[in-house]
């Protein structure tokens, strides 16, 4: 069955700090993955999104980055972290290729940040 | 532009009452329909989704939803309500854009009260 991992669960990083969050999954491959943050425990925003090694999207370019370094592995980054980087992040995956737009979407548990 | 709403932040259920968490959309061409949970603090669990078919699907924990098509509804239903079930409620649908995207609502937080 397929695992989808976040770390770390909990950050708390002074403000202009750099950032590295990772997400991994396990038990499928070239599955296509994403980056959304949710503030206050409300909505979700989509902030970058991959359908294989190398390719990303991103929806709200920020001071946010992402890498795909390998199929399975997710990399949030900044260089310098502001206030209102805060929030959850979350990980999230749905089937690629062949399945690609019909498969559910599955997420990870998430990683709260908070800048200080 | 294509979009999900969910019209109410928050709904209250009596328990053992049967509750409906309200869900509409907006896309071109067939939606691809679902609806997730989250507890505190914790990822979303998805619970059903509608691609094609019977327009009631039935999902996890009891939960059901009909996809109404001339309404442009997905409505999370259950028969009976658990205290367990309080937690917030997300509907999404898949951009049939050409893009890899899901379209979230903004969340209906659900409390049952015993």
């Amino acid at each position: 069955s397929q695992t989808i991992h976040q770390w770390p669960a909990t950050l708390v990083q002074p403000v202009g700090s750099p950032l590295s969050l990772e997400c991994t999954v396990e038990g499928t491959s070239n599955p296509n993955l994403y980056w959304y943050r949710q503030a206050a425990g409300r909505g979700l925003q989509l902030l970058f999104y991959s359908v294989g090694i190398g390719q990303i999207s991103s929806e709200v370019p920020q001071n946010l980055s992402a890498s795909r370094p390998q199929d399975r592995q997710f990399i949030l980054s900044s260089k310098k972290l502001l206030l209102s980087d805060s929030g959850f992040y979350l990980c999230a995956w749905s089937g690629g290729g062949a399945f690609a737009g019909r498969d559910t979407q599955y997420f990870g548990p998430g990683t709260r940040l908070t800048v200080l | 532009a294509q979009s999900v709403a969910q019209p109410e932040d928050q709904v209250n259920v009596a328990e053992g009452n049967p509750l409906t968490v309200k869900c509409t959309y907006s896309v071109s061409g067939n939606p691809y329909l679902f609806w997730y949970v989250q507890y505190p603090n914790r990822g979303l669990q998805f619970l059903l989704k509608y691609i094609t078919g019977d327009n009631l699907v039935k999902g996890s924990y009891g939960f059901e939803a009909e996809f109404n098509k001339s309404q442009t509804s997905f409505h999370l239903k259950k028969p009976s309500a658990l205290v367990s079930d309080s937690a917030l409620y997300f509907c999404a649908v898949r951009d049939t854009s050409g893009t890899y995207k899901y379209i979230f609502g903004t969340g209906t937080r659900l409390k049952v009260l015993a």
